[in-house]
């Protein structure tokens, strides 16, 4: 069974101050991954994805993730956080179609990121 | 550029009545998602739909839950009977065929069973 861990409920960290959100996976196969933003009484935006290849991915935002299969992880970071950034972070996992799957993302706990001036 | 859009964006209803949550998915995109959240709990998948049937559901997804794409745009999730428990942000999502299952989220429609 696919399973993400966030372990971080709820992270602080100062404007201007690096930020890593931590993600655990579970995956029988090569995992697709996800890293979704939530704003409060939002939808879900897509921030970053992994399918293949370099294992170090940028998405929007000035986010990025590294993928580290010995690890089975997936951080999100970011060099420099800006008072925009505050929200609800989700990791999710899922897979291609095809056999048993038809792509469900199994998403974390998620993560609420506070951002101080 | 394309978004998925869900309709209404909150629904009231008094437990035992019947809803129906309604989704425009991306025009060309072919398979279907509900997920839910409960308030102040992750998201969780409901149901995926494919070549108008259901391809996988969860144990979440009982008799009470049912899907259907009346028309070639709509996708829609019915409660027959709500309970209290049903109360949660529900998101559809679609994606393409070829692409490894990026999923484009709907706003949420938030459900309040009294």
């Amino acid at each position: 069974a696919q399973s993400v861990t966030q372990p971080d409920i709820h992270i602080t960290v100062s404007e201007g101050a690096s930020l890593e959100l931590r993600c655990n996976y579970s995956y029988g196969a090569t995992p697709y991954l996800f890293w979704y933003v939530q704003s409060p009484g939002q939808g879900l935006q897509l921030l970053l994805k992994y399918f293949s290849g370099d294992t170090l991915v940028q998405g929007i935002k000035g986010f990025e993730a590294e993928f580290k299969r010995s690890q089975t992880s997936f951080n999100l970071r970011k060099p420099s956080v800006h008072w925009s950034d505050a929200a609800e972070y989700f990791c999710a996992v899922g897979g291609s179609a095809g056999g048993t799957s038809y792509g469900k993302l199994t998403f974390g706990q998620g993560t609420i990121l506070t951002v101080h001036p | 550029e394309p978004e998925v859009t869900q309709t209404p964006s909150h629904q009231v209803t008094q437990m035992g009545q019947e809803v129906i949550l309604r989704c425009v998915p991306i025009s060309n995109h072919l398979y279907f998602y509900w997920y839910r959240q409960i308030l102040g709990q992750k998201v969780e998948f409901l149901v995926s739909f494919y070549n108008n049937e259901i391809s996988e559901k969860s144990e979440i997804f009982d008799d009470q839950f049912s899907v259907e794409r009346p028309d070639g745009s709509n996708f829609t999730l019915k409660i027959r009977s709500t309970k209290l428990e049903d109360s949660a942000m529900y998101f559809c999502a679609s994606r393409g065929l070829v692409s490894y299952n990026e999923q484009f989220f709907g706003p949420g429609t938030r459900l309040t069973v009294l």
